[in-house]
């Protein structure tokens, strides 16, 4: 079974730009969450999403936004970029039963903003 | 609200030796409790979980963690480390009687000495 895909693996943009990153979760997987990990904070939540609609968010400002389609892929986007938004975002998904299922990462995206 | 607390940035253990990495918690009803670890340049990994029951729990890669309910800690160990070890571990908690996302700690990263 193919594991949880991100795409692209890095990006490098500039301020004030915009950038869409892609996850496809494991099949049969209906959660996904998004997470930024930076050295100093750790992983920081960003958002989940369920059956397309999204679960819980995160404290990020409404530059970051999120959405899941039909068949369970997430895409996350950020606005006007900022030289602070540099960081590994992660992406998981879950079966999401009983809300102890493990997650599922990806390799992640590493976005550079310069 | 929910936290989680790993106090050292980063042990150090010498090949062979016992392992602890510390994480402490804090949730308002009972937690499910997670291990997570990341090799360089990728996701993380699921390494194990506490749901109920036996305090100790076994995962993989030979990792062990013990709940304490009373110190609200969920300590991860290891009796016999390899430089394989080497990574950054996460700690990560979710209050079972919320509908509420799952919160990691900062992380510590493990140093195996040959």
């Amino acid at each position: 079974k193919a594991g949880v895909t991100q795409t692209p693996r890095y990006l490098i943009k500039t301020r004030g730009q915009q950038v869409t990153l892609s996850c496809s979760p494991i099949s049969g997987h209906r959660s996904v969450s998004w997470y930024q990990q930076t050295p100093g904070q750790g992983l920081q939540f960003l958002f989940e999403y369920f059956s397309e609609t999204q679960r819980n968010k995160g404290n990020f400002p409404g530059r970051f936004s999120g959405r899941q389609f039909s068949n369970s892929r997430s895409e996350m986007n950020v606005s006007t970029l900022e030289l602070g938004d540099s960081a590994l975002y992660l992406c998981a998904s879950s079966l999401d039963r009983d809300r102890n299922s493990p997650l599922h990462f990806g390799n992640g995206t590493r976005l550079t903003v310069t | 609200a929910q936290s989680v607390a790993q106090p050292e940035d980063q042990v150090n253990v010498a090949e062979g030796n016992p392992l602890t990495v510390k994480c402490t918690y804090s949730v308002s009803g009972n937690p499910y409790l997670f291990w997570y670890v990341q090799y360089p340049n990728r996701g993380l990994q699921f390494l194990l979980k506490y749901i109920t029951g036996d305090n100790l729990v076994k995962g993989s890669y030979g990792f062990e963690a013990e709940f304490n309910k009373s110190q609200t800690s969920f300590h991860l160990k290891k009796p016999s480390a390899l430089v394989s070890d080497s990574a950054l571990y996460f700690c990560a908690v979710r209050d079972r009687n919320r509908d509420d996302k799952i919160i990691f700690g900062k992380g510590t990263r493990l140093h195996i000495l040959p």
